[in-house]
């Protein structure tokens, strides 16, 4: 049973626009949201991250929406660069007593000029 | 300073014969996991040591897996009779404290291609 669902499996964006990303989950016991980039042949990176206490996280570019009712966020990247082109993936975390991250299948962008 | 760094960063090796990756996570960072990524998914949790302990090993396939961090740094992934759905980019993944919502540090990970 997958245990968040991302979407869409790809994107493409022109240069200056906004991407947008989407996850939902169903455990509401999940507590902690990250969003994490991925170059080809690296491992992933923490871009930003959000607890649901909030409903928004922004860092420069970057901005996690948190929606707790639906039991759904989404990365939004405004101004979009060919730079950003990398594989995007949600995951969730469970402090309680889990120390995982289980991730989603990834989004796939594309930034054209 | 110096990341998480994994090696080899390339392994292939025939049906059934037995392999070793290894991690070295970042100095000081007591907690250490392992992933497994499939082509076209993302990473799977397969094992997570707090020092020299595994504490949760839930995401172990099965007992052809096996992972040891013996003096609570450098880990090793073992997999015994390896066989062609093994084959993946294995992931290791530090972090500075214990479970929580530390930030995990991820390195380049080993691809392993099972022929």
């Amino acid at each position: 049973q997958q245990q968040v669902k991302q979407s869409p499996q790809s994107l493409i964006v022109q240069k200056g626009g906004i991407s947008i990303i989407n996850c939902a989950y169903e455990n509401t016991a999940f507590d902690y949201f990250p969003w994490y980039q991925q170059f080809p042949g690296k491992g992933p990176a923490l871009l930003i991250a959000i607890r649901p206490d909030v409903s928004e996280k922004k860092e420069g570019r970057f901005t996690i929406s948190f929606n707790k009712s639906a039991k759904q966020f989404s990365l939004h990247i405004m101004d979009s660069q060919p730079g950003d082109s990398a594989t995007y993936f949600c995951a969730v975390h469970s402090g309680a007593g889990s120390y995982q991250l289980t991730f989603g299948k990834g989004t796939k962008l594309s930034v054209i000029p | 300073g110096a990341g998480v760094s994994q090696t080899p960063s390339n392994k292939v090796t025939e049906k059934g014969k037995y392999v070793e990756l290894r991690c070295d996570p970042i100095s000081g960072h007591t907690a250490l996991y392992w992933y497994r990524q499939s082509l076209g998914q993302g990473p799977e949790f397969l094992i997570y040591f707090q020092g020299t302990g595994a504490a949760d090993d839930s995401g172990l396939p099965n007992d052809r897996f096996f992972a040891v961090r013996p003096e609570g740094s450098v880990s090793t992934l073992k997999i015994q009779r390896t066989e062609r759905g093994d084959s993946a980019v294995y992931l290791c993944a530090s972090s500075p404290l214990a479970g929580g919502h530390n930030e995990q540090f991820f390195g380049p990970g080993t691809r392993l291609t099972v022929l």
